[in-house]
């Protein structure tokens, strides 16, 4: 099975931090994606990544910035954390080459307050 | 620009209803998938189905089935005597072939299952 695994499900920040999300996938899956669901909203992409140290802005990067140094991890950085910025965030990964329709596999979520 | 539609935010049912979820797509893309994801209380999304626009058969597993008609840019999902467990919000998403749609998911907002005992 495919395995997506968010370092931390529940985090408290406060306004101004520095806050790191931690992705991993177990796959060797080339793309590796964050969104962030809001209720009403849906999921909005932040950022993809289809290959290491590579990166491309999804549809809300405001704010945001991603780091991929290795192959099966992908950090999505808030460098100074804003109560906007709560939310739900999902890391998702799937294969790159070939089959474009390549499923994307989520993790659990990570629940971000930031106060 | 490609656009998924759930038009039902919530639906509730008594268990061992059949329940059918709506989705409805648009998109210029010649060539797509369409699918399925879960995500009970927990947080994750469960992939559920995968499906491409050249392929209309419908299919079916277990108490699952899927309804793909092109010609009304509609992709459904029913479930079959539905049970407790089936309670989540229920994403249908898209992904394109050109341009900047060929690697991302563009979501429906998500239909709340609501199973009651």
């Amino acid at each position: 099975d495919v395995k997506v695994t968010q370092s931390s499900r529940y985090l408290v920040k406060r306004t101004g931090e520095k806050v790191f999300l931690e992705c991993v996938q177990d796959m060797d899956h080339e793309n590796m994606f964050w969104y962030r669901q809001d209720p009403g909203l849906g999921l909005r992409l932040i950022y993809f990544s289809y290959d290491v140290k590579m990166k491309e802005k999804g549809d809300i990067p405001e704010g945001y910035s991603v780091s991929r140094e290795k192959k099966e991890r992908f950090s999505l950085i808030l460098e100074s954390a804003s109560t906007n910025q709560t939310s739900m965030y999902l890391c998702a990964s799937s294969f790159l080459s070939g089959n474009f329709g390549n499923t994307i596999y989520f993790g659990e979520g990570s629940w971000l307050t930031v106060v | 620009a490609q656009k998924v539609t759930q038009a039902q935010t919530e639906i509730s049912v008594v268990e061992k209803e059949d329940v059918t979820l709506d989705c409805v797509y648009e998109t210029r893309d010649t060539t797509y998938y369409l699918f399925w994801y879960k995500q009970p209380p927990s947080g994750e999304l469960v992939f559920l189905i995968r499906r491409n626009s050249f392929d209309e058969q419908n299919e079916i597993s277990g108490r699952y089935s899927w309804n793909f008609q092109k010609s009304t840019s509609s992709f459904n999902f029913t479930i079959t005597a539905s049970q407790v467990v089936d309670s989540a919000v229920y994403f249908c998403a898209l992904r394109g072939n050109s341009g900047g749609s060929n690697y991302k998911l563009t979501f429906g907002k998500g239909t709340l299952l609501t199973v009651n005992p």
